[in-house]
């Protein structure tokens, strides 16, 4: 069965710093996808990034991007140029097929990381 | 209304009650799942439906049962529920095609409260 680790239980940083949250996951699978979602305190979650494993180039979204290693079995999140409104508790999702052949998938979430921004 | 919402957002009942907590996407998605979210814990599957039939049922306690009438909404009704279920449940859909990377889209949450 997959497993995502998030190591970091809590991460603080200052406003307009630089920030990078951890995320390692455990698969024998090939073809996958690997997501961040955040979960601002209101609870609504949202996706913050998506990274398909058979790309090798790290996706980018604005101030967010990944460290991708494959090999390593490593997702990290970068957020640039933090702001206040990136506090939130983070999660690392992989994405799994229920079933072989089919079209419907479930996500395996880690623990979360707990990010503060400081003023 | 737009995107997934989620009624009560708040619930409080005791153990030998029934309730119903309900979930309804307005995206058109063909996919809905119900998750529970515990402190410290990661967010758990519960349920999955996929054209309103259940594809997935991760060996969740029977006091718990999920009903899907139509693709866009989703229910989960409780009876004689114990103290360890209070949690944040969590619904969430997705258009599922294929292999295409499909975003889950999720609700606001019911934070649940057994005493």
């Amino acid at each position: 069965a997959q497993t995502v680790t998030q190591s970091q239980p809590e991460m603080s940083v200052q406003e307009a710093e630089t920030v990078t949250l951890s995320c390692t996951y455990d698969t024998s699978e090939s073809d996958y996808y690997l997501f961040w979602y955040k979960q601002p305190p209101s609870r609504q979650m949202i996706l913050v990034i998506r990274q398909e494993a058979y790309k090798q180039q790290n996706a980018t979204e604005n101030r967010f991007s990944v460290n991708f290693q494959k090999a390593a079995k490593s997702f990290s999140l970068k957020i640039s140029d933090s702001q206040l409104g990136d506090a939130a508790m983070y999660f690392c999702a992989y994405r799994t097929y229920l079933n072989s052949g089919g079209s419907n998938y479930k996500l395996t979430f880690g623990k979360g990381t707990l990010l503060t921004v400081n003023p | 209304e737009t995107g997934v919402t989620q009624t009560p957002r708040h619930l409080v009942m005791g153990m030998t009650n029934k309730k119903s907590l309900k979930c309804e996407q307005h995206l058109g998605h063909n996919a809905m799942y119900w998750y529970k979210q515990s402190a410290k814990k990661p967010l758990e599957l519960m349920f999955v439906y996929s054209l309103e039939e259940r594809v997935e049922n991760n060996s969740v306690p029977s006091r718990f049962s999920p009903e899907c009438p139509n693709s866009s909404h989703l229910f989960l009704h409780l009876h004689t529920l114990q103290p360890e279920d209070s949690a944040l449940y969590l619904c969430a859909s997705s258009q599922d095609v294929g292999r295409a990377v499909n975003e889950q889209f999720f609700g606001p949450g019911t934070r649940l409260t057994v005493l």
